[in-house]
């Protein structure tokens, strides 16, 4: 079975700098997909990014860009230059590549982005 | 505004109350799902189904019922519910499996 950490239920960074979330994942799969996504105070789900596994570029979105590093099955997401709205709880979620395997969610980072 | 509705938003529900969730998703997806989302834990898988064909259980209660009578259209039929299963319930749809999905708001549910 798949599963997802995220090892930083909390994190705060002040207006303008950048962050970087942590997700690992452990799977025997070679085809996946890797997604981070976001949910605000209004508790709507957000994509923000997606990665290909067979991938080896890394996906950007505008401010939020990821590290994946296949290896080491770590899928780390960068925000840069955060504003005040990007304060939200970040989920990382996992989903193979074939079959009808839904997606696995991390347990999820609280993220405060302070003015 | 997301593509994917749910109604209501919000309900608070005695244990031998009968009521049901709806979600529709406008973007022509055929994949649909139930999550639970509780506090502090990570969220759960309840219901897929593909094509209107349910294709998972994640082992959920038989007092939540789904059923899906089009790609479009998904409910979450509750009968006799505990406290323990007021949590925030989300719905999303997508294009085939994998791929990425895209939630409603949820129906923050309280059972009294």
């Amino acid at each position: 079975a798949q599963t997802v950490t995220q090892s930083q239920p909390e994190m705060s960074v002040q207006e303008a700098e950048t962050v970087t979330l942590s997700c690992t994942y452990d799977t025997s799969e070679s085809n996946y997909y890797l997604f981070w996504y976001k949910q605000p105070p209004s508790r709507q789900m957000i994509l923000v990014i997606r990665q290909e596994a067979y991938k080896q570029q890394n996906a950007t979105e505008n401010r939020f860009s990821v590290n994946f590093q296949k290896a080491a099955k770590s899928f780390s997401l960068k925000i840069s230059d955060s504003q005040l709205g990007d304060t939200a709880m970040y989920f990382c979620a996992f989903a193979t590549g074939s079959g009808n395997t839904p997606l696995v969610f991390g347990k999820g980072t609280r993220l405060s982005v302070i003015a | 505004e997301t593509g994917v509705t749910q109604t209501p938003r919000h309900l608070v529900m005695g244990m031998t109350n009968k009521k049901s969730l709806k979600c529709e998703q406008h973007l022509g997806h055929n994949a649909m799902y139930w999550y639970k989302q509780s506090a502090k834990k990570p969220l759960e898988l309840m219901f897929v189904y593909n094509f209107k064909e349910q294709t998972e259980n994640n082992s959920v209660p038989s007092r939540f019922s789904p059923e899906c009578p089009n790609s479009s259209h998904l409910f979450l039929h509750l009968h006799t519910l505990q406290p323990e299963d007021s949590a925030l319930y989300l719905c999303a749809s997508s294009q085939g499996q994998p791929d990425t999905q895209y939630f409603g708001p949820g129906t923050r549910l309280t059972v009294l």
